[in-house]
């Protein structure tokens, strides 16, 4: 079983649509978790880091983090065709330099 | 926004060839990084650096090498190219305001070889 899993998708939505995505977790050591978006021939981009349970909010988006769950989430409210990308979650456990990727969900948002 | 820099962007290679791709920051970072990417799979990190002279190999068996004389060099290089290495390699370190454990990472745009 990998640490971390990710659907690779693809997830496909109208614009407008709420867009949900999910990752799950073996290692109950990870404390430090992360969304990225990576458009096509470009390298991974820091869209959301987050600490603990809880969410936290940045503009459409949305982190959301349960550990009793082992499951985090980024949601993008009002989705547009320029969020078409792939999102890969990330954690990190306490201490550690070093974070764990998922392989990422490829998102279409089509017009 | 600490910028990391990788040249080539596109690389096409004969088989056999020693090549070596550049990956060089501005914010003097102690860490940098390189992962492999395949379409659609993980990352999977192969090297990754706390410092000048400090080198270490990730979790992915790899057949390259890297060094890291200057801190704002940390060149990945491949002593004989085979179709297998095909793939993105992405260098990173951390971004601007974050220095310690737990850092999240920012990525280069990468390096895209493809070896015939």
């Amino acid at each position: 079983q990998k640490e971390v899993e990710q659907d690779p998708g693809p997830l496909s939505v109208p614009e407008g649509a709420i867009v949900s995505l999910n990752c799950t977790y073996s290692n109950s050591a990870f404390q430090y978790f992360m969304w990225y978006r990576q458009y096509s021939r470009k390298g991974p981009e820091l869209l959301m880091y987050t600490y603990s349970s809880g969410n936290k909010e940045d503009g459409r988006f949305t982190a959301q983090v349960d550990k009793s769950s082992k499951y985090i989430s980024l949601f993008i409210r009002d989705s547009q065709p320029s969020d078409s990308a792939t999102y890969l979650c990330a954690m990190n456990p306490g201490g550690s330099y070093i974070p764990t990727f998922g392989r990422g969900t490829s998102l279409i948002v089509h017009p | 926004e600490a910028d990391i820099y990788q040249t080539p962007r596109y690389l096409v290679i004969g088989t056999g060839k020693k090549i070596t791709l550049e990956c060089s920051q501005t914010m003097g970072h102690d860490k940098m990084y390189w992962y492999q990417q395949d379409p659609g799979m993980e990352l999977h990190l192969i090297h990754y650096s706390y410092g000048v002279n400090s080198t270490e190999k990730g979790d992915l068996s790899s057949e390259s090498t890297v060094s890291r004389i200057r801190t704002e060099h940390f060149p990945l290089t491949l002593e004989s190219a085979r179709p297998s290495h095909t793939s993105q390699y992405l260098c990173a370190n951390p971004p601007g305001g974050f220095s310690g454990r737990n850092s999240p990472l920012h990525f280069g745009n990468g390096t895209r070889l493809t070896v015939t």
